[in-house]
């Protein structure tokens, strides 16, 4: 399958900066890209769907302003946690997609700790 | 709106066991259904996946899973179970093709005893 490629794996910052999480489709074009939050020991959530050159669209309770996302180019899309807390502590894992597939393919995810 | 149900959010079974994982969804329109495993502090790993055609699909791993339109299942099984096996499952479900927004199931760990 298609490969997905989020960096950083894991990050630890402190509370009050930004982070910035990288998601890249290494040997496609996605035209869509997802971003996904979880929980420890709870199920994935979806927090928004951007759209190369277009603004993403947030599930019902995401603070847009507090997690920006974006999606410049059709290989690239990007989710900062601006002033991060530790309730922002989670696992962050991202999909991309392309019109000819069946399926979204997953980044191996980003572990981010808000100290 | 889609939803997707695992029944048992933690399941053991003995190695060399049959595996079985449940998964009911609910989708106003014909879906595609994923069944995903993770390992501590990984991604998603797609073991299998329904679309259209044969309703019983063979994934990775000797895990397979039969897609039952009338009782709205995808229960995810494996004859015997190994020690390797032992990770969180999740069922998800999406509205079709072209469409890659997913509904994860709340996910079941499993635990294979030796």
């Amino acid at each position: 399958g298609a490969v997905v490629s989020q960096h950083p794996s894991w990050v630890i910052c402190k509370s009050g900066t930004s982070v910035k999480i990288e998601c890249r489709s290494l040997d496609f074009q996605a035209t869509t890209m997802f971003w996904y939050r979880q929980f420890p020991k709870q199920s994935l959530m979806l927090m928004a769907t951007s759209n190369e050159g277009s603004k993403a669209t947030y599930e019902q309770g995401v603070e847009k302003d507090k997690f920006l996302i974006n999606h410049a180019s059709l290989t690239l899309s990007t989710l900062t946690v601006t002033s991060a807390h530790p309730e922002d502590s989670s696992f962050y894992i991202c999909s991309a997609a392309a019109g000819a597939n069946t399926e979204a393919f997953f980044g191996q995810g980003t572990r981010l700790t808000v100290v | 709106a889609q939803s997707v149900t695992q029944l048992g959010s933690h399941v053991s079974v003995s190695e060399g066991a049959l595996v079985l994982l449940r998964c009911n969804y609910s989708s106003s329109v014909p879906p595609y259904l994923f069944w995903y495993v993770q390992y501590p502090n990984q991604g998603l790993q797609l073991l299998l996946k329904y679309t259209t055609g044969a309703t019983l699909v063979k994934g990775i791993n000797g895990f397979e899973a039969e897609f039952k339109k009338s009782e709205t299942s995808f229960h995810l099984t494996k004859p015997s179970a190994h020690m390797s096996d032992a990770a969180e499952y999740f069922c998800a479900v999406s509205e079709g093709k072209g469409t890659y927004k997913y509904i994860f199931g709340t996910g079941t760990r499993l635990k294979v005893l030796a």
